[in-house]
């Protein structure tokens, strides 16, 4: 059974403040990963895409990869109060061409106060 | 960029009817895509993988009868809930893959998901 591991929080961090998200996976042949931000009520929509260990940077968003930990992070730089929403991890198994399923977290709910 | 356009974006129907939500890639083909059902508070959950000229593959505990899937062209994908329930009462999200990640992986791109309501 392959799992994907979130706090549901809420996490809540003043405005300005960095937002720290974690994500621990069970399948250690998992090679793609992948964050959503989901507003209430709204389909998900993609933040960052990271497929090798280390970070990848993208605006405020840095994505963290260890794969021998089997840990994903996301990093949210200057938080708004627009970036209150639910954070989802995925992961994905290789399944050549467009074949691949993602195994979703059931999300961290965070909330930034202005 | 890739869009994916879902609907109806609502629907509320009796128990024992069936409903049918279309999920449509507007501007790229797509040979697979997946449907998702999302309960309140909950994770998204891959009920199956709709696959253009053949059959859909069902996730374990889902009803392939009950779920109907049909995807005859490149570009549509239908969902047809039959003798709903109350308890079919979900968000309900199609998604599709669209080149466009590195190391040649795909990245999904969501419907704007259909609120399924029975009452």
């Amino acid at each position: 059974q392959k799992e994907v591991e979130q706090n549901s929080g809420p996490l809540s961090v003043p405005e300005g403040a960095i937002a720290s998200l974690n994500c621990t996976y069970s399948d250690r042949g998992s090679q793609s990963f992948f964050w959503y931000r989901q507003y209430s009520g709204k389909s998900p929509e993609l933040i960052m895409s990271i497929y090798s260990n280390g970070d990848k940077e993208d605006g405020r968003f840095t994505a963290q990869l260890n794969k021998a930990s089997q840990y994903v992070s996301l990093l949210i730089r200057d938080s708004q109060p627009s970036d209150s929403a639910t954070y989802l991890c995925a992961v994905s198994q290789p399944g050549g061409g467009s074949n691949y399923k993602l195994t979703f977290g059931k999300g961290t709910l965070l909330t930034v106060n202005p | 960029g890739a869009v994916v356009s879902q609907h109806p974006s609502w629907v509320i129907c009796k128990s024992g009817t069936s409903v049918k939500i279309e999920c449509r890639s507007l501007d790229f083909q797509a040979t697979t895509m997946f449907w998702y059902r999302q309960f309140p508070k909950q994770s998204l959950m891959l009920m199956a993988t709709s696959n253009e000229g053949s059959k859909a593959t069902y996730e374990q505990g889902v009803e392939k009868d009950k779920f109907l899937i049909n995807h005859a062209s490149l570009t549509l994908s239908t969902l047809t809930v039959t003798s709903a329930h109350p308890e079919d009462s979900s968000f309900y999200i199609c998604s599709a893959p669209r080149g466009g990640g590195s190391s040649g992986a795909n990245v999904l791109t969501f419907g704007a998901g259909s609120r399924l309501t029975v009452l």
